[in-house]
């Protein structure tokens, strides 16, 4: 099937820094997506991108969609414990698709 | 209920047995999918259904493999002659519509002996 390449695969950061990661793909996708998952739950959407070139803000979280729709950028300001979680890109490659392809994550640690 | 709902929780099986994993999906939800996590992994997908479409099986890994949906709600995986490399957590998720707002459950995890 079609893939998602995210990176990095993991980060530790300090509290208050900021974080960048981005997924990339030799297919364009027609939506993009940031997923959340915490120890034990399961992922929860964080912001959902359906232009290329759009820029979506979310509190602390910035996402951007490609312009050559095949990346796209999780951008976290100004990092709190809480942001401890995988993070997970998602896309759509067809309009009105159902099926959603996943990334292998970002494994995120915050240290206080 | 409020969200999604699978059941168990956890699940530790012997290597050959068959196993069912349920998924009560939000009321309403008109799609619903089964996703695969394995250690590490990213979402695996397995299938997913759309009202009374036909469903899309393309993810299942093999004919041990199986899901229905009943009355357009509760579904269920079933997992025959189970595996070890069928260990994994198996989540289920439900949407409104096709815009990528997935609603996923806790998950059901499986360990297989």
């Amino acid at each position: 099937g079609q893939q998602l390449n995210q990176s990095p695969q993991s980060m530790f950061i300090q509290e208050g820094e900021d974080v960048s990661m981005n997924c990339t793909s030799s297919s364009i996708f027609n939506t993009w997506l940031w997923y959340k998952q915490d120890p034990g739950e399961g992922p929860v959407l964080l912001i959902a991108l359906y232009k290329a070139g759009e820029l979506t803000s979310n509190g602390r979280l910035t996402a951007q969609f490609g312009i050559t729709r095949k990346d796209s950028f999780l951008n976290i300001s100004a990092s709190i414990p809480s942001d401890v979680g995988i993070y997970f890109c998602a896309g759509q490659l067809r309009a009105g698709s159902y099926q959603l392809t996943f990334g292998k994550g970002t494994k995120l640690s915050v240290i206080p | 209920g409020a969200g999604v709902s699978q059941s168990p929780s956890n699940k530790v099986t012997e290597k050959g047995k068959d196993v069912e994993l349920r998924c009560d999906p939000i009321s309403g939800h008109t799609a619903l999918y089964w996703y695969r996590q394995s250690l590490g992994q990213g979402l695996e997908f397995l299938i997913y259904f759309q009202g009374n479409s036909a469903p899309d099986k393309s993810g299942l890994p093999s004919d041990r493999f199986s899901a229905e949906r009943t009355g357009g709600s509760v579904s269920t995986l079933t997992i025959q002659r189970t595996q070890q490399e069928d260990s994994a957590v198996y989540l289920c998720a439900s949407s409104l519509g096709y815009r990528g707002n997935l609603f996923f459950g806790e998950g059901s995890r499986l360990t297989v002996l």
